[in-house]
């Protein structure tokens, strides 16, 4: 079975500035997927960035991207010139390219992220 | 606009009741997901369903029940056997591919 740890409970950015959030995870496949989710306050889960293992690039999308070393298991997000609206919790998740619709999304417990003046 | 239905926003349950969350999309997607959310626990898949009239358990289904009537519903029953059911439930639903999942605003059940 997979799983997804981020070993970072809790990280705090200053305003305009930079912070990485920190992701592993374990599996024996050689193809998936590898997402980002931000849950605000608000609790509503929103998409940040995807990433394909057989894509050697890293993904970005806008002031987020990732830094995916696939030997070392390794998918960390980079978010640069942090804004007051990035505060929240942030989870990572992987899902299998393998099973189609009945691929689980599993995901690690979070990182909560505050965005400071 | 497309998107997933979530209701309610907030759910109180006596002890011994049974209650039924109720999830609506239309994406046309045919896969649908039930998910727990704990402090500190991340989300965890109650059950799941690939296509109507079929679904899967998923890690903590014990006490919890789901039915695919209909490919855009997939309500979730929270049984008087689940023994701690207060936690913040999500509905998800999403296609074949690299695709991440589309989440419902969630419905907060509360024990009282």
């Amino acid at each position: 079975a997979q799983t997804v740890t981020q070993s970072q409970p809790e990280m705090s950015v200053q305003e305009a500035e930079t912070v990485t959030l920190s992701c592993t995870y374990d599996t024996s496949e050689s193809d998936y997927y590898l997402f980002w989710y931000k849950q605000p306050p608000s609790r509503q889960m929103i998409l940040v960035i995807r990433q394909e293992a057989y894509k050697q690039q890293n993904a970005t999308e806008n002031r987020f991207s990732v830094n995916f070393q696939k030997a070392a298991k390794s998918f960390s997000l980079k978010i640069s010139d942090s804004q007051l609206g990035d505060a929240a919790m942030y989870f990572c998740a992987y899902r299998s390219a393998y099973t189609g619709t009945a691929s689980k999304l599993t995901f690690g417990t979070g990182t909560r992220l505050q965005v400071t003046l | 606009d497309g998107g997933i239905t979530q209701s309610p926003k907030y759910l109180f349950r006596k002890e011994g009741q049974n209650v039924t969350l109720s999830c609506e999309q239309n994406l046309n997607h045919d896969a649908m997901y039930w998910y727990r959310q704990d402090p500190g626990q991340g989300l965890r898949l109650i059950y799941y369903s690939q296509i109507v009239n079929d679904f899967q358990k998923g890690d903590i289904a014990e006490g919890y029940s789901v039915s695919r009537e209909k490919k855009e519903s997939f309500p979730l029953t929270v049984t008087s056997a689940q023994k701690n059911p207060t936690a913040f439930y999500l509905c998800a639903s999403t296609q074949t591919g690299n695709y991440g999942y589309t989440f419902g605003s969630g419905t907060r059940l509360t024990v009282v």
